[in-house]
């Protein structure tokens, strides 16, 4: 079952401009994280974040995380045309010290213009 | 080089024929996913595997099936039962099925019913 939901589900805007996106989610997670798709390409890790933590950095990414509204963002700055890509948030659901993998959301697609 | 390998990367299937997605990782991790990806979609979990020998199904299972046999594979067979074969294939590995992990992924097979 899908349990991340990212908005918006389409961005496109200006190299140079920051990009933001959002990701909810609907149950109890040890941790979120982010991934991005290049078109027709496997996904890549880009930053994880647990339920602990409330904002995480790697380069040009800051990720938050507010478990009291079950949501994430995952803001890209000073974006470039290679940042083009779809962007997916990734559940870690809690479930009682099982684990069953992750679940993915439906993506954002980001365009940066050029 | 370590990764994870996917093949082949284009697949076409008749009606009513089996067939079968190669994935392969020299990463020595456990747990292996499998996913698929429609258009405009995220992924939904087909089947993963904690331990050679051992895989459960995930949301998505009818229709295929796996096997655990060596732990640097993880096959998919595509079976003439999935009604709706035609999609973009990722298969996945990660240190093991514990929390807190990224998942490493291939590179993806598109299998195309003709």
């Amino acid at each position: 079952s899908q349990q991340g939901e990212e908005d918006p589900q389409a961005l496109s805007i200006q190299e140079g401009e920051n990009a933001t996106m959002n990701c909810s989610y609907k149950t109890s997670i040890n941790n979120l994280q982010w991934y991005r798709q290049n078109s027709g390409r496997g996904l890549v890790h880009l930053i994880l974040i647990r339920s602990n933590e409330r904002e995480k950095h790697s380069g040009r990414l800051r990720v938050t995380l507010d478990t009291s509204k079950k949501s994430s963002s995952l803001l890209i700055t000073a974006s470039r045309a290679a940042d083009t890509a779809s962007y997916f948030c990734a559940t870690d659901p809690y479930s009682g010290g099982g684990a069953d993998g992750l679940t993915f959301g439906k993506g954002t697609h980001l365009i940066i213009q050029p | 080089d370590g990764g994870i390998t996917q093949s082949p990367k284009y697949l076409f299937r008749k009606e009513g024929q089996n067939v079968t997605l190669s994935c392969e990782q020299n990463l020595n991790h456990d747990a292996m996913y499998w996913y698929r990806q429609d258009p405009g979609q995220g992924l939904r979990l087909i089947y993963y595997s904690q331990i050679v020998n051992d895989f459960q199904k995930g949301d998505i299972a009818e229709g295929y099936s796996v096997s655990r046999e060596k732990k640097e594979s993880f096959p998919l067979t595509v079976t003439s039962a999935q009604k709706n074969p035609t999609a973009f294939y990722l298969c996945a590995s990660s240190i093991d099925l514990g929390h807190n992990t990224e998942a490493f992924f291939g590179q993806g097979t598109r299998l195309t019913v003709v």
